[in-house]
């Protein structure tokens, strides 16, 4: 167990819906990373957030948003979803400098699937 | 061309083997190199961190990086069957720059 959780474990919507995603960092780990991982595209960074701030932006797109609050937790929020969506979502966390190249700690996911 | 290439698997093997996992780069600014490995329904965990060229071992595990030849592996000596899972390759340019990943190997060590 890493010692980060995310909520819900698996999600079903619809197309055109909205989600959000929650994820709870390792307790004293101030940056959160946000990644998607599907079959064919792989494992690939979202957004990465350090102490409440956004510190880097991947391959998000524009209909997708997240923020991470005091308490440090996140939330990913997906809307007008669309089929090609259907993803694991996966959260990390690390605890020194919000570097990439920090040991990030990934959680266990949330399985999105829009029907 | 994809800038993080990796064998797409699956790999079998049986106990005792070793095994090799490979990746392939484009680009020549990585400089950090790392493996992960990813078990079925979980999230990846960081197995091992080489920076810049050369070798790094941890047990069974070696981690093996040529710059030159924009080529990284990764050696699983007396593989056990509780190695069975994905390994994914990732690479970074820079310590505030994103990980970028192979696409991951599922490898099966068979009893």
């Amino acid at each position: 167990d890493s010692g980060v959780t995310q909520t819900p474990k698996h999600l079903i919507t619809a197309t055109g819906q909205r989600v959000t995603l929650r994820c709870s960092p390792r307790s004293g780990d101030l940056s959160v990373y946000w990644y998607q991982q599907s079959l064919d595209q792989g494992l690939q960074f979202l957004i990465q957030y350090y102490n409440g701030e956004e510190r880097a932006k991947g391959n998000i797109l524009e209909r997708f948003s997240a923020q991470q609050f005091p308490d440090l937790h996140s939330e990913l929020n997906l809307s007008s979803l669309e089929l090609g969506d259907s993803a694991l979502y996966f959260c990390a966390s690390s605890v020194e400098m919000g570097q990439f190249t920090d040991t990030q700690y990934f959680g266990p996911g949330t399985r999105l699937t829009v029907l | 061309q994809k800038e993080v290439e990796q064998d797409p698997g699956p790999l079998s093997v049986p106990e005792g083997a070793i095994v090799s996992l490979n990746c392939t780069y484009s680009n020549s600014a990585f400089q950090y190199f790392m493996w992960y490995r990813q078990y079925s329904r979980k999230g990846p965990e960081l197995l091992m961190y080489t920076y810049s060229s050369g070798n790094k071992e941890d047990g069974r595990f070696t981690a093996q990086v040529d710059k030159s030849s924009k080529y990284i592996s990764l050696f699983i000596r007396d593989s056990q069957p509780s190695d069975s899972a994905t390994y994914l390759c990732a690479m970074s340019s820079g310590a505030n720059s994103k990980l970028t990943f192979g696409k991951g190997i599922t490898l099966s060590v068979r009893p």
